[in-house]
């Protein structure tokens, strides 16, 4: 079974407005850490935001924010106000187990093309 | 060093012939992590070093891939053998760990270009 699935294989967003990227997860651990990644077309992978399995809050930063519901596993990204350079590859990743010693899975990516 | 730094940038090589890719993590990160992307794909997990723990192999796709740590810093990734199906971008990361937090961020080098003719 996949350990996270990303079911959009592309997303069209207008400049400004918000979009939501789906990302679902599969793990019968109780601790584990969820991760967002952006690729632009430079091939750089870009860390955006950490949501821990206990995290009560869900996890912001800046534009970004993370959709945490943990009884559905899913761990949507929200992207506010959308600029020309959020388009990209997006990946979404689970960190299985506590102490943060295992690697990370990635999902097969989203690419977001931001329209002006 | 302030970044992963990986080497050569690009590996234009011929089937059947061995390579070696080459990754300096940040300094005084413990893990060190190898994936493979090809085209348009997501990322493949190959291997992870952690500390002096025996490294997790269990992504490696056939015994023509190995990949050494010495002294806890530099890894090499080789490939021997090479097939066409090997050409992807190697991209290696590195990250601290310890503690209880699950939030070790994995910091990606620029990745190594592998092209098998």
């Amino acid at each position: 079974a996949q350990k996270i699935t990303q079911t959009q294989p592309g997303m069209f967003v207008q400049e400004k407005e918000a979009v939501t990227l789906d990302c679902t997860y599969d793990t019968s651990d109780q601790s584990y850490g969820l991760f967002w990644y952006k690729q632009p077309s430079s091939g750089e992978m870009i860390f955006l935001i950490y949501q821990g399995s206990y995290d009560e809050q869900n996890a912001t930063e800046g534009r970004y924010s993370l959709n945490f519901q943990k009884a559905r596993k899913s761990a949507n990204l929200v992207i506010s106000a959308s600029q020309l350079g959020d388009s990209a590859m997006y990946f979404c990743a689970m960190r299985e187990g506590s102490m943060g010693r295992r690697a990370l899975t990635f999902g097969s990516g989203t690419r977001l093309q931001v329209q002006p | 060093g302030a970044g992963v730094s990986q080497s050569p940038s690009n590996k234009v090589t011929e089937k059947g012939k061995d390579v070696e890719l080459r990754c300096d993590p940040i300094s005084g990160h413990t893990a060190l992590y190898w994936y493979r992307q090809s085209l348009g794909q997501g990322l493949e997990f190959l291997i992870y070093f952690q500390g002096n723990s025996a490294p997790d192999k269990s992504g490696l796709p056939s015994d023509r891939f190995s990949a050494e740590r010495t002294g806890g810093s530099v890894s090499t990734l080789t490939i021997q053998r090479t097939q066409q199906e090997d050409s992807a971008v190697y991209l290696c990361a590195s990250s601290p760990s310890g503690g209880k937090s699950g939030a070790n961020v994995l910091t990606f080098g620029a990745g190594s270009r592998l092209t098998v003719l």
